[in-house]
């Protein structure tokens, strides 16, 4: 069983384009992540969901717009997508920090974001 | 100042060297620390968290110094396998954010 699963893997689109992707998690986790990884291998979170509320937002473009309609499924919709938007992104899911003291991420496989 | 730092690497070693890496962290209220490991075009894995006592598991030593803010791995007698990108993560004083280094590439060569 896959314990956080993100789709699609790859995502090949043109300039101005709108897409989603989709996150969904069985471990039963209260907060959910989305983070970029770009062509410098840096990982940085974008967002923070914690049963369904919005907890942290970096400053990441107004086109990005994280989707929560439960708390096991965090989806990510990007508007206008630009050249600069090709990454890497990764869901993740982690158990509340005050309530388990060995709280880890638990990441998706990731989407392979290409806009041409 | 970046909020978490590693080595830039990479690092190139023989099988069965021993390799250690070096991170610091800005953020002194942080409470938990963790290594975690990227294969290439995959997701980052827990390899281990970080304890104030240190902590070993197998061939695999975490040691964490609060006081310097500094964390560190150790890998002896590497393997092929343990070829990756070891990440140093660090989870904010809120327990909202997993801060993750910049990486450092390790191959493990024959």
């Amino acid at each position: 069983d896959t314990a956080v699963s993100q789709t699609p893997k790859y995502l090949v689109t043109q300039m101005g384009n709108d897409k989603s992707i989709k996150c969904e998690q069985n471990l039963g986790h209260d907060t959910m992540y989305w983070y970029k990884q770009d062509s410098k291998k840096f990982l940085k979170i974008m967002f923070s969901y914690n049963n369904k509320e919005l907890i942290i937002n970096e400053t990441v473009p107004n086109r990005f717009s994280p989707k929560s309609p439960d708390k096991a499924h965090l989806n990510l919709h990007i508007n206008s997508l630009e050249l600069g938007d090709s990454a890497v992104y990764f869901c993740a899911s982690s158990p509340p920090y005050a309530t388990a003291m060995n709280t880890e991420a638990f990441f998706g496989q990731g989407t392979r974001l290409t806009v041409v | 100042r970046k909020e978490v730092e590693q080595d830039p690497g990479p690092f190139n070693v023989p099988e069965g060297a021993t390799v250690a890496f070096n991170c610091t962290y800005s953020n002194s209220a942080s409470q938990s620390f963790f290594w975690y490991r990227q294969d290439c075009r995959k997701e980052p894995k827990l390899l281990m968290s970080v304890y104030s006592s240190g902590n070993e598991d197998g061939r695999f030593t975490a040691q964490l110094n609060r006081a310097s803010q500094y964390i560190s791995l150790l890998i002896r007698d590497s393997k092929l396998s343990d070829s990756a990108t070891y990440l140093c993560v660090v989870l904010d004083n809120y327990g909202q954010n997993f801060v993750f280094g910049p990486g450092t590439r390790l191959s493990v060569l024959p």
